[in-house]
C-alpha cells in the first residue's frame, strides 16, 4: 500500500495565482480529509467527504478555497487567487469509517508546502 | 465548544519517562487519538483509546477517562528519536471529524 499520495510537495506561486493541491486516498477508505498546518494555529480541519460527497465545509477559510472529490481515488483543493496569508503546509488524509463506530485514526499523506509571494 | 488542551512544550532526558496531558471538551466524542510528528513529517498515529483505562503499545501507552475529559500519553526508555511533537485528537460522534490539539513539543535531551 502506498499510503496517502499528494502532489506537489512543494508549491511556489504568486499572489493572485491559482493553485491546486491533489491527493489520493488509501485505497478502500470511505473518508477524506484536508486539513491545514500552520505554527500559529496548528492543524485546522479545512473539509471533509464521506464516500466522495462533501459533509462538512465550514473550515474553508473564504470563497477562495473549493475541494472536489470526483471519485474515491482522488480529490483536489483548489485556492483562487491565492494570497501570501495561504501559505502553510497542507495535508490530505484518509480514513475507514466506521459509521456510528467512529474509524481506526487517519492515514496522512506527506503534504504540500505552499508558498505564495 | 470544542477545545483540547495540552502542554507546548516538554524537555525530558534519554532513557527516562514522561507524561503527556491532554484535556479535552468537546461537543461529540467517538474516541481519542494521539499522533506523533516530526518535524517537516506528516502526523502518524500512535494510539486511540475509546473505552476508560490505559492502552499499552510497546514503549508508549496512553491513558483515558472520559467523565474528566483526560487523557495522557505516557512514553517509557525515552530514545533521541522520541523528540517530535504529540498531537492530542478527539473524533467527533459519527468518526467524521477529528479535532485536533495544538501538540506538545518533545525535546529529548541526552
Amino acid at each position: 500500500d502506498a499510503g496517502v499520495i499528494q502532489s506537489p510537495r512543494h508549491e511556489v506561486t504568486e499572489m493572485g495565482q491559482e493553485v491546486t493541491l491533489r491527493c489520493k486516498p488509501i485505497s478502500g477508505h470511505n473518508s477524506l480529509f484536508w486539513y491545514r498546518q500552520t505554527m500559529m494555529r496548528g492543524l485546522e480541519l479545512l473539509i471533509y467527504f464521506n464516500n466522495n460527497v462533501p459533509i462538512d465545509d465550514s473550515g474553508m477559510p473564504e470563497d477562495r478555497f473549493s475541494a472536489k472529490m470526483p471519485n474515491a481515488s482522488f480529490s483536489t483543493l483548489k485556492i483562487q487567487p491565492s494570497e501570501p496569508r495561504d501559505s502553510a503546509v497542507y495535508f490530505c488524509a484518509s480514513s475507514h469509517n466506521r459509521g456510528n463506530q467512529g474509524s481506526y485514526g487517519y492515514t496522512f499523506g506527506s503534504g504540500t508546502r505552499l508558498t505564495v509571494v | 465548544g470544542q477545545n483540547i488542551d495540552q502542554p507546548t512544550e516538554m524537555t525530558a532526558t534519554e532513557g527516562a519517562i514522561v507524561q503527556i496531558n491532554c484535556t479535552y471538551q468537546t461537543s461529540g466524542f467517538n474516541g481519542l487519538f494521539w499522533y506523533q510528528q516530526h518535524a517537516g513529517e506528516a502526523p502518524t498515529f500512535l494510539s486511540y483509546n475509546v473505552l476508560d483505562g490505559l492502552e499499552e503499545k510497546g514503549r508508549f501507552s496512553s491513558f483515558l477517562s472520559r467523565s474528566k475529559g483526560y487523557s495522557y500519553l505516557l512514553l517509557k526508555e525515552l530514545q533521541m528519536k522520541d523528540s517530535a511533537s504529540y498531537l492530542c485528537a478527539v473524533e467527533d460522534t459519527g468518526g467524521f471529524k477529528t479535532i485536533f490539539g495544538a501538540g506538545t513539543r518533545l525535546f529529548v535531551k541526552a
